[in-house]
């Protein structure tokens, strides 16, 4: 089944660590994006990439780090400089850009730091 | 610029009762509108979407919504509640600046709880 991967789905962080949350599909979709999703609140563009080897800073970047090196893949590094890291963090893909049609999501990873 | 509101943060129905989600948007651009769902510890999916075509928009599970433009809204509705549609729905608007690449704006969620 076609569809988007992420791993894992939940995590635990000793502050001053960088962790790396992975993302995966299988729909050949050539844009990817990162969401932060935080209790209350709308999802939050982080990084998005339209190409292999590109990405774009959303709107709340600081703090983290994506690569494109493959089509398929689009991993995400939350580093010690993020202030806040414990939230619930989103995948998704779309065929284009984002407002010719629809995003699919993967399922999330739960990030904690203790 | 946009923005989308959604005026209720919880909506709590019985089952077989009629639902509304409220949302609205205000954009500079004729925008796009959608409605996602979210269940527990799960990803978003796609109910429906307005893209500038017919105004009443018909989506999955029994959902549907209509575009007003003069009210900037774009509320949703379903005849029946059931069980299954307790989750959290999310507005969300693209608005299209000619030559640009678009941006999503999700709104704060609305959590739909449905009884017995």
């Amino acid at each position: 089944d076609g569809g988007i991967t992420q791993s894992p789905k939940y995590l635990f962080r000793k502050e001053g660590q960088n962790v790396t949350l992975s993302c995966e599909q299988n729909l050949n979709h050539d844009a990817m994006y990162w969401y932060r999703q935080d209790p209350g609140q709308g999802l939050r563009l982080i990084y998005y990439s339209q190409i292999v080897n590109d990405f774009q800073k959303g709107d709340i970047a600081e703090g983290y780090s994506v690569s494109r090196e493959k089509k398929e893949s689009f991993p995400l590094t939350v580093t010690s400089a993020q202030k806040n890291p414990t939230a619930f963090y989103l995948c998704a893909s779309s065929i284009g850009l984002i407002n010719t049609g629809e995003l699919f999501f993967g399922e999330g990873s739960r990030l904690t730091v203790l | 610029a946009q923005s989308v509101t959604q005026l209720d943060s919880h909506v709590s129905v019985s089952e077989g009762t009629p639902v509304l989600l409220r949302c609205n948007y205000s954009s500079s651009y004729s925008p796009s509108l959608f409605w996602y769902v979210q269940h527990p510890n799960k990803g978003l999916q796609l109910l429906l979407k307005y893209t500038s075509a017919a105004t009443l928009v018909k989506g999955i599970n029994g959902f549907e919504a209509e575009f007003k433009k003069s009210e900037t809204s774009f509320h949703l509705t379903k005849p029946s509640a059931h069980m299954s549609d307790a989750a959290e729905y999310f507005c969300v608007v693209s608005a299209v600046r000619a030559g640009t690449a678009s941006k999503l704006t999700f709104g704060t969620g609305t959590r739909l709880q449905v009884t017995l």
